[in-house]
């Protein structure tokens, strides 16, 4: 079967560093997504990662480890809109699972 | 960028009533589209895949005699929430996935809040 696992809460301050890990078990692998939800609102596309590595977007980046089946989100400088729940997504070809989400509190 | 408009945004019912969720991509050709159920504060429980032109494809524990999926048009699909019952409210929201360069990323409707009395 398929599971993706990572952390129900974190909370930083302004400004601060967050990394939000992910481990998944799949059966089939094409890629790890992440995406930003707010309270309400849709999901939102943050980044996709095929190949190991890290990829920057302005303040986010994404990293990915296929042989540890293991990729992270780190969030740099952060800002109270940052406030959201982050899921990372498996995409197996077929479909897209989610992991349960973690909910970020950025605090002043 | 990618547009994905889904209606309604908010109903509500009478227990044993019908209601129908559409999804459609605006700007793009979606040759298959997701739907996923999410209680409050809680992940995105993928329900069915949609592809243009066949048979959805259920998860388990989704019945498919409840939750009817139709994606007749490449920029279209439907999820009909059949003799509607309380515990049926929910967050239902669809996704596209586009073709090409864009295959790797879902587009979100903004979903549809319904309550069922």
């Amino acid at each position: 079967g398929q599971s993706l696992e990572q952390p129900s809460e974190v909370t930083a301050v302004e400004g601060a560093i967050v990394q939000i890990n992910c481990t998944y078990q799949t059966s089939g692998f094409y890629g790890l997504s992440w995406y930003q939800q707010h309270d309400g609102g849709a999901p939102t596309f943050l980044s996709y990662n095929a190949l190991d590595g890290l990829e920057e977007t302005g303040r986010f980046s994404s990293f990915l480890s296929r042989s540890d089946s293991y990729g992270y989100l780190l969030l740099q400088e952060l800002q109270m809109k940052d406030s959201a729940s982050y899921f990372c997504a498996v995409d197996n070809n077929n479909d897209m699972r989610f992991g349960a989400g973690t909910r970020l509190t950025v605090k002043p | 960028g990618a547009v994905v408009s889904q209606h309604p945004s908010w109903v509500i019912c009478k227990s044993g009533t019908s209601v129908k969720i559409e999804c459609r991509s605006l700007d793009f050709q979606a040759t298959t589209m997701f739907w996923y159920r999410q209680f409050p504060k809680q992940s995105l429980m993928l329900m069915a895949t949609s592809n243009e032109g066949s048979k959805a494809t259920y998860e388990q524990g989704v019945e498919k005699d409840k939750f009817l999926i139709n994606h007749a048009s490449l920029t279209l699909s439907t999820l009909t929430v059949t003799s509607a019952h309380p515990e049926d409210s929910s967050f239902y929201i669809c996704s596209a996935r586009d073709r090409g360069i864009w295959a790797n990323v879902l587009t979100f409707g903004a979903g549809s809040r319904l309550t069922v009395l």
